[in-house]
């Protein structure tokens, strides 16, 4: 069955902090690969894509997301969040092998504490 | 400026009654899709559309309805909602699938409460 799994649902961090939220999917094939972003009262905005080439992707407000194929990850990064960042992270992924669907992870809530 | 519509932005209904929520879109985009947010378990997606005319189901297409008729439009009809129905949708759209043009906009969400 497909699959998208976010490791962490909430986590909280100090201004400053580093910051990395998991995401592994459970495809085979060809994948294309996405972080959104849904601040709070908003709806969800694009932060980064992977289609292909350079499996480090530099997205908007200073994210970044590897693909690391043998390990079926995307992980996000961002080295020093602010609090401007609280917001909801949603992974999702479009497989090939699934036709036209778009999965999407169940979601990490990101809590910055100035 | 370019956006993805929805209508109405809050809802409270009985069960059974038939309802419709709104999505348009004016960005002429093929790929129009609906989704349901529920906490802990993401957005799932209920049912898409690849053009005018074609649509097909997602994750979660029980007790929901579609239509394409035109491009920018993309209604989603719950013909007689139920409780577990209660929830945010979205509506998005975008340019193609599998090309780099592929990313989504989403409408504003729409919440839903089945009494």
């Amino acid at each position: 069955a497909q699959s998208v799994s976010q490791h962490n649902h909430h986590v909280i961090l100090s201004e400053a902090a580093s910051l990395e939220l998991g995401c592994n999917y459970s495809y085979g094939g060809t994948v294309n690969l996405f972080w959104y972003v849904q601040y709070p009262g908003q709806h969800l905005q694009l932060l980064l894509k992977y289609f292909s080439g350079d499996p480090l992707v530099k997205g908007i407000k200073g994210f970044e997301a590897e693909f690391i194929k043998s390990k079926f990850s995307f992980n996000l990064r961002k080295p020093s969040v602010q609090w401007s960042d609280t917001a909801e992270y949603f992974c999702a992924v479009n497989a090939g092998e699934y036709g036209n669907k778009l999965v999407f992870g169940a979601g990490t809530i990101l809590r910055v504490k100035s | 400026e370019a956006q993805v519509t929805q209508n109405p932005r809050y809802l409270i209904t009985v069960t059974g009654k038939k309802l419709t929520v709104t999505c348009s879109q004016n960005m002429n985009h093929e790929y129009m899709s609906w989704y349901r947010q529920d906490p802990g378990l993401g957005l799932r997606q209920i049912y898409y559309s690849m053009n005018v005319e074609v649509t097909d189901k997602g994750d979660v297409p029980e007790g929901y309805k579609v239509s394409r008729k035109e491009k920018r439009n993309f209604p989603l009809i719950l013909e007689s909602p139920s409780p577990n129905q209660t929830s945010l949708y979205f509506c998005a759209s975008s340019l193609s699938l599998g090309q780099a043009s592929y990313e989504q906009y989403f409408g504003p969400g729409t919440r839903l409460t089945v009494t």
